[in-house]
C-alpha cells in the first residue's frame, strides 16, 4: 500500500530564508507527483506536477525535485515571503486515477 | 472564471439526517472526484467519476453515494449521517486525456454531524 509522508509537519521561518519541504513515498511505481498549496479555509491549489520521467520542475521561486528510486521529492522555496504561509501537500499518482496525499507541512513565514 | 464550486460551504446535521453536497465545474472537465480531509490523515478519495453517467468507488466509499447525471455536476449524498462523517469535503475535477493533467479543487464544504 502506497504511503506518503511529509516532514516536517510544521515549520516557522523568518522572511527571506530559503527552505526545503520533504515528501517521501513507499512505492516507487508512480505516474507523477504533485505539490499543492492549501490556505486556511480554502481548497488546494496545484503548484507543480512532476511526471515520473522528470527530475524536477520549476515555477518562479518554487522548484520541485523527484527521485523515484529513493521515493523522495523536495519542494524548494527561495527567498520566502509572508505570503508563502500556508500548508503544502504532496500527492502521488500510480497507474490508477487516484491521488495518495501526504498529511502536509504547515509553513509560517514571519516578517 | 468560477472553476470548481461547492455548495453549501458549511452545514450542521443531526445523526441520521440525510443531505446532498453539490459540486459544479465550468471547465468542461470529464473527471470529477470527492475527497474528505480529516486532521492528521490527509485527503482520502471517497468516489470519483470518469464521465457523465459513470461513478466508481475510492478509498473510503462506505456511507456515501454519488451521481453524475450531468457532466458539470457531481453530487455526494449522505443517506444517514454519522458523527464519523464530520469532515471537510473537497470536490476536484480534471481534463481527460493526458494523465498528467492536474486536478482543480473547490474551496470545500465543512460538515459537522452532531
Amino acid at each position: 500500500k502506497q504511503e506518503v509522508t511529509q516532514i516536517p509537519a510544521a515549520l516557522s521561518v523568518p522572511e527571506g530564508e530559503n527552505l526545503v519541504l520533504n515528501c517521501s513515498f513507499t512505492d516507487s511505481a508512480i505516474y507523477n507527483l504533485q505539490w499543492f498549496r492549501q490556505d486556511p479555509g480554502k481548497g488546494l491549489t496545484s503548484l507543480l506536477l512532476i511526471q515520473s520521467s522528470q527530475r524536477e520542475q520549476t515555477s518562479g521561486r518554487l522548484n520541485a525535485s523527484l527521485d523515484k528510486s529513493s521515493g523522495r521529492s523536495t519542494l524548494y522555496i527561495a527567498a520566502s515571503q509572508p505570503g508563502d504561509s500556508a500548508t503544502y501537500l504532496c500527492a502521488v499518482r500510480r497507474n490508477t486515477d487516484k491521488l495518495i496525499f501526504g498529511t502536509g507541512t504547515r509553513l509560517q513565514v514571519f516578517p | 472564471n468560477a472553476g470548481v464550486t461547492q455548495t453549501p460551504k458549511f452545514r450542521v446535521l443531526k445523526t441520521g439526517q440525510s443531505m446532498t453536497l453539490l459540486c459544479a465545474q465550468d471547465m468542461n472537465h470529464e473527471y470529477m472526484y470527492w475527497y474528505r480531509q480529516d486532521p492528521g490523515m490527509g485527503l482520502r478519495l471517497i468516489h470519483y467519476s470518469v464521465g457523465e453517467g459513470t461513478t466508481a468507488k475510492g478509498e473510503v466509499p462506505d456511507g456515501y453515494n454519488v451521481s453524475r447525471l450531468k457532466k458539470q455536476n457531481f453530487l455526494l449524498g449522505l443517506e444517514s449521517a454519522a458523527p464519523s462523517q464530520t469532515s471537510v469535503y473537497f470536490c476536484a475535477s480534471r481534463r481527460q486525456g493526458n494523465s498528467n493533467q492536474p486536478q482543480h479543487f473547490g474551496d470545500g464544504t465543512r460538515l459537522s454531524i452532531l
